[in-house]
Order: structure tokens, then sequence, then C-alpha cells
């Protein structure tokens, strides 16, 4: 079955500063790649997502890079902000099979003003 | 919109005791997941129904954990009797014909 990881499992930075959060997946079958961020006490909320058919997508300061033959998907938030902080998770599945979302471990972000 | 809705959003037992937990998917939205996430780690699937059938219940601990989604509408997810290690927050998602998934807030079980 499908096994993701992720990286780091923390990460620290100044206000200002970009962020970058990578994740590996096995199955070459996945063809969906959606991030989620999760605050204390709330469920994932889903921030941008990614199909296998295009290599980058951006939404503001937030943006996702996949390569799929070396099966790797990232994160790039831009001029981080406080509220920024929270919980990040990968997640792949096969898009339109109803599949169910292979999650990574998280990312906790740390961003101090 | 209204966004998927759970409840409780919290909830302490002892062991052994019977609980249930209830999920209101985002309306139209015909997939419905539940997902067991413990501290520290991410989601993972215990059951997804299409409408009101179960189609991949395959990490469900069928001992003691049991779902219902009986109009394929509202779904139930219980647990009886719970144990010590059933301790999470169990996360309800929700999807149009299996597109995005949109979670709700969970809910945070203790078992004492």
């Amino acid at each position: 079955g499908e096994n993701v990881e992720q990286h780091p499992s923390t990460l620290s930075v100044q206000e200002g500063d970009s962020a970058v959060i990578k994740c590996t997946y096995s199955d070459s079958a996945s063809n969906y790649f959606p991030w989620y961020k999760q605050e204390l006490g709330k469920g994932p909320q889903l921030i941008i997502d990614i199909r296998s058919n295009v290599g980058e997508k951006k939404d503001q300061r937030i943006a996702v890079t996949l390569n799929k033959t070396a099966k790797h998907f990232s994160l790039h938030i831009t001029e981080t902000q406080p509220e920024d902080s929270a919980v990040y998770f990968c997640a792949a599945s096969i898009y339109n099979q109803g599949g169910k979302l292979i999650f990574g471990q998280g990312t906790e972000l740390s961003v101090k003003p | 919109e209204a966004g998927v809705v759970q409840s409780p959003r919290y909830k302490i037992i002892e062991k052994k005791q019977p609980v249930a937990f209830w999920c209101n998917p985002i309306s139209g939205h015909n997939t419905l997941y539940w997902y067991l996430q413990n501290l520290g780690q991410g989601p993972e699937l215990l059951i997804r129904y299409e409408n009101e059938e179960a189609v991949d219940d395959s990490q469900l601990p069928k001992d003691r954990f049991s779902a219902e989604r009986l109009k394929g509408v509202d779904s139930t997810l219980k647990i009886q009797p719970a144990e010590l290690g059933d301790s999470a927050v169990y996360l309800c998602a929700s999807s149009s014909q299996g597109a995005e998934q949109f979670f709700g807030p969970g809910t945070r079980l203790t078992v004492l």
C-alpha cells in the first residue's frame, strides 16, 4: 500500500522568511496530493492540492511542487506570518476513486514574530 | 455553506463503557469518511461510505467498532466497549464524488 514520509517534523522560521515542507510517496498510482493545515483543537483544513498532471500550483503565498519521477512533492510558504503557525500534513490518494488519503506524519511550523 | 458538523466535541468515559460519535456532512456530499487521529500523527482512515454503503472498512476494528449511515446523510460511529488505547481524536470528512475531502472539527475521546 501507499506510504507517505514527511520532513521535517518541526520547523521554526522568522516572520517573513520562507518555509518548505517535503513529502515522498511510494505508490506510483497515486495522482492526488493535498496539503492540510491543522490548528490546535481543530480539524485539518485543505489549503492547496495538486494532481499529477501538473508540476506546480500556486495560490498567493502558498505553492506546491510535484516531481512524479522522484515521487516527491513539497509545500512552499513565502513571507510567513505568525498565523501560519500550525501543523501541516501532506497526503496522497487516487483522485475521484473516493480513495482514502494516506497522510504524512505532520510538520509543526512555528513562525516567530 | 455549513461545513462538516460533529458532536460531541469532547467525551470522557471510563474503560469498558460505550460511546458514540455523530457526523453531519456538507450538504450534497455523497462520500463520508471516519478517520482516527492519534496524538502527534496524521489521520488514518477507519471507514468510507458512498451514500449509505460502506465501501472500505478494512481498517475498522470490527470487534468493538461499528458505524452506520442509514439514509446516506448523517453517520454515527460507535465503540463498545471502549479501551484505554481508543483515546484519540475521531474526525469525520466528506467529499463530492470522491474529490477534495473536507474535515469536521473532530471529537476528542478520553478513556480513563
